[in-house]
């Protein structure tokens, strides 16, 4: 079982619809969660962190947190053309060390 | 503040040969973390720094070391290259609180390709 699971998609949304991405992970002790956004030739850049379980918003972005589910999601409403990346859940494990999932590619159609 | 620099940005080695890779940190952040990124296994952790002390590891073979130094500028070695360690390798820093590694930032990364 990996660590950090994402579906890898594409998850294809038309422009103005909620994007929806999952994540699970493995180890129960995780504290810290995050989701960066990569783009096609770029490093990844982080949108959201959270760290404790419930919503969490900034602008058109919600994460959600589940410890007990060890669920993380990340919500983008009214997605636009320029939302289109890959997105990457990454789960601080504890012991200094931060893994990722392999990440969600995501299509907003305009 | 200006943001996380990598060196070289591409590199072209042949097989056998070593390559170092260098990371300079944002300003005060101690925290320096590399990461190997490939189509098929996406981003897989290195190694983590702190205040020139490794503090975790990823699983990869011993070829792959680092060190960092006094100014948290980072460097990471690859020995005797294979043509399986063609990748992007992400240097990422943080401003760690708390003993966690926290929001991590990354640079441009290091092209590398192995012929």
């Amino acid at each position: 079982q990996k660590e950090v699971e994402q579906n890898s998609g594409p998850l294809s949304v038309p422009e103005g619809a909620i994007a929806s991405l999952n994540c699970t992970y493995s180890d129960r002790v995780s504290q810290s969660f995050f989701w960066y956004r990569q783009y096609s030739g770029k490093s990844p850049e982080l949108i959201m962190s959270i760290y404790s379980n419930g919503d969490k918003e900034d602008g058109r972005f919600t994460a959600q947190l589940n410890k007990a589910s060890q669920y993380v999601s990340l919500l983008i409403r009214d997605s636009q053309p320029s939302d289109s990346a890959t997105y990457l859940c990454a789960v601080e494990t504890g012991g200094f060390k931060t893994i990722f999932g392999a990440g969600t590619r995501l299509f907003v159609k305009a | 503040k200006a943001g996380v620099t990598q060196t070289p940005r591409y590199l072209i080695k042949t097989r056998g040969q070593q390559v170092t890779l260098s990371c300079s940190p944002i300003s005060g952040h101690r925290s320096v973390s590399w990461y190997q990124q490939t189509p098929g296994q996406g981003l897989q952790f290195l190694f983590e720094y702190f205040s020139e002390t490794q503090r975790n590891k990823g699983n990869f073979p011993g070829r792959f070391s680092g060190r960092q130094f006094s100014n948290s500028r980072s460097e990471m070695n690859v020995s005797t290259l294979e043509l399986g360690d063609s990748a992007l390798y992400l240097c990422a820093s943080s401003d760690p609180s708390g003993g966690s590694t926290d929001t991590q930032y990354f640079g441009p990364g290091t092209r590398l390709t192995v012929l």
